[in-house]
């Protein structure tokens, strides 16, 4: 149990594009859901917190415009990167917090995202 | 600031050695300790997690003790195999999680 996905696992695209990225909690609910970005080398930081019905919380430094978070569901959050860039070239991983076990959080195996 | 910080950054050994993995974090606040281990490119894999309560944890091959009076977490592998080489990740929090940046481990044959 407790297993999260993420689609798609790497995407190439073409600087001033839009990419949606997906992270979805599989065999549970999950109220809150967390991004993250893991540059070469460092270690993976989070970028915002997002809640089923409401506004994502964005951390500091992280634009809200340009990574739009939407949680529809229990079970889906979206990240979508808009007008990306060659620098947010990143590994993007999703976490959700699983109710059933004790309130840890389950990641998602990541998204390679390359702007070219 | 938390800041969670581990050493050594990279380390080599023979298969079969036992070996020591550290992590400091610089809060004494009441959160939870939790190691994962990161393959190349790929995501995270929980391996222990100690509550804010527990002083360790033990799986398999694998302990992990927590001591937040000296803000530290050692993680210990046994008889290590080639399988374990990996990036290990040191985490401090609940649900704001805060990473260290990660000990390269390579198991050689």
């Amino acid at each position: 149990g407790a297993v999260v996905s993420q689609h798609p696992s790497w995407v190439i695209c073409k600087s001033g594009t839009s990419v949606k990225i997906e992270c979805r909690s599989l065999d549970f609910q999950a109220t809150t859901m967390f991004w993250y970005r893991q540059f070469p080398k460092q270690s993976l930081m989070l970028m915002a917190t997002s809640n089923e019905g409401s506004k994502a919380t964005y951390e500091q430094g992280v634009e809200k415009d340009k990574f739009l978070i939407n949680h529809a569901s229990l079970t889906l959050s979206t990240l979508t990167v808009t007008s990306a860039h060659p620098e947010d070239s990143s590994f993007y991983i999703c976490s959700a917090i699983s109710g059933k076990h004790y309130n840890e959080q389950f990641f998602g195996p990541g998204t390679r995202l390359t702007v070219l | 600031k938390q800041e969670v910080t581990q050493i050594p950054a990279a380390l080599s050994v023979p298969e079969g050695e036992n070996l020591v993995l550290n992590c400091s974090f610089t809060d004494s606040a009441i959160y939870n300790l939790q190691w994962f281990r990161q393959d190349p490119g790929k995501g995270l894999t929980s391996l222990l997690l100690i509550q804010s309560s527990q002083r360790e944890q033990t799986s398999g091959r694998l302990n992990a003790s927590l001591d937040k009076s000296s803000g530290r977490s050692t993680l210990y592998i046994a008889a290590s195999q080639p399988g374990d080489s990996a990036t290990y990740l040191c985490v401090r929090g609940s649900e704001k999680l805060v990473f260290g940046k990660g000990t390269k481990l390579t198991v050689n044959p």
